[in-house]
């Protein structure tokens, strides 16, 4: 079974701090990508990659930054954490560019 | 306007009912149609591709239509574990729909 691992559920941040979430994927997928998840905007996309140290934005990329130094691995930045921030992070990935996409089970964080 | 767009519902039905949910898309360019289950406070999951020439599997069955730019769902004879948020995604950056609700009452 593919596993899209995220590595925090729950994170509390305080407001200007730099938060990492970190996503690992196990199928050797060449696409990866960073959601954000809110009650009545959907899933709205972040960041995706199609390779290693490749990345381009989706479509609400400020305030973050996204790193790909390894294909398994996809981690999303935020520089200084924001109220407005709080949110659930979904990472997915997948092996063909319009193929099936494999979630993670999600980063919920809160920025106080 | 949204590059794809759903009713949020929710839609309430009754055990055995049918039911079908309809999703707009703007980019005409787009090729690749997919429906995805969310279950409450758990991931979303692929639930089916969408064909051109539509395609079935079990009760669930998907319909796109260019011309009109929509992509359907169809869930026949629903079952209380139907009872889940339904997203339609299109490609080529995997843009999600907001989700229709689906509750099926017994």
């Amino acid at each position: 079974d593919v596993k899209v691992t995220q590595s925090s559920r729950y994170l509390v941040k305080r407001t200007g701090e730099k938060v990492f979430l970190e996503c690992v994927q196990d199928m050797d997928h060449e696409n990866m990508f960073w959601y954000r998840q809110d009650p009545g905007l959907g899933l709205r996309l972040i960041y995706f990659s199609y390779d290693v140290k490749m990345k381009e934005k989706g479509d609400i990329p400020e305030g973050y930054s996204v790193s790909r130094e390894k294909k398994e691995r996809f981690s999303l930045i935020l520089e200084s954490a924001s109220t407005n921030q709080t949110s659930m992070y979904l990472c997915a990935s997948s092996f063909e560019v319009t193929g099936e996409l494999f979630f993670g089970e999600g980063s919920r964080l809160t920025v106080l | 306007r949204k590059e794809v767009e759903q009713d949020p519902g929710p839609f309430n039905v009754p055990e055995g009912a049918t039911v079908a949910f309809n999703c707009t898309y703007s980019n005409s360019a787009s090729q690749s149609f997919f429906w995805y289950r969310q279950d409450c406070r758990k991931e979303p999951k692929l639930l089916m591709s969408v064909y051109s020439s539509g395609n079935e599997d079990g009760r669930f069955t998907a319909q796109l239509n260019r011309a009109s730019q929509y992509i359907s769902l169809l869930i026949r004879d629903s079952k209380l574990s139907d009872s889940a948020t339904y997203l339609c995604v299109v490609s080529y950056k995997y843009i999600f729909g907001t989700g229709t609700r689906l509750k099926v009452l017994a």
